[in-house]
């Protein structure tokens, strides 16, 4: 089945910086990438999706970046705020849906 | 529109006992999933469902098992519980996954074997 690497598993940064999250996967078959934002105690909602027919996808400060090649996409979050904080889950997939284990991002204030 | 409902949002089980958590679904979605997430660890999918009468096993289907009789209900059943099946229970679904729509998750169910 499918296997979803996450990177970096913690991540910290002052506000207004830029995060980047990445994400690789095994099942060439896979076409659709989206990610998920948990807050504690919540459940995931969707914050961004790609299909694997698109490179780029970009929603005011998040962008996703998709290269099937490589196998790899990346969750991008410009002048990062406060309320950012939250645990973030990309995951890939065709049939069933698989996660990666997960970046826990914290933004300093 | 309720979205995605699962009951019951907290249990207590002890070892040996059974259970059925509940998920329920009024978008008419076929495709249905069961993840599991331990504390402060990421979603295990246990069982999914690409629609009713078919279901097929996850990542860590041991100890659960799955009914899909209808489009909106796909019950989790936990036979025999075990301490090592304590999580959060996360019932989703997705009209289809190959056409990359967004997968709705329900509220969650705390389950906690005692």
């Amino acid at each position: 089945g499918e296997n979803v690497e996450q990177h970096p598993s913690t991540l910290s940064v002052q506000e207004g910086d830029s995060a980047v999250i990445k994400c690789t996967y095994s099942d060439s078959a896979s076409n659709y990438f989206p990610w998920y934002k948990q807050e504690l105690g919540k459940r995931p909602q969707l914050i961004i999706d790609i299909r694997s027919n698109v490179g780029e996808k970009k929603d005011q400060r998040i962008a996703v970046t998709l290269n099937k090649t490589a196998k790899h996409f990346s969750l991008h979050i410009t002048e990062t705020q406060p309320e950012d904080s939250a645990v973030y889950f990309c995951a890939a997939s065709f049939n069933d849906m698989r996660f990666g284990a997960g970046t826990r991002l914290t933004v300093k204030p | 529109n309720a979205g995605v409902t699962q009951t019951p949002k907290f249990r207590i089980l002890k070892i040996g006992q059974s259970m059925t958590l509940q998920c329920t679904q009024d978008m008419n979605h076929n495709y249905m999933y069961w993840y599991r997430q331990d504390p402060g660890m990421g979603l295990k999918l246990i069982y999914y469902s690409v629609g009713a009468g078919i279901t097929d096993k996850g990542e860590v289907p041991n100890g659960y098992n799955v009914s899909r009789s209808t489009t909106e209900d796909f019950p989790l059943r936990l036979e025999l519980a075990a301490p090592s099946q304590t999580s959060v229970y996360f019932c989703a679904s997705s009209y289809s996954t190959g056409r990359g729509t967004e997968a709705f998750f329900g509220q969650g169910t705390r389950l906690t074997v005692v």
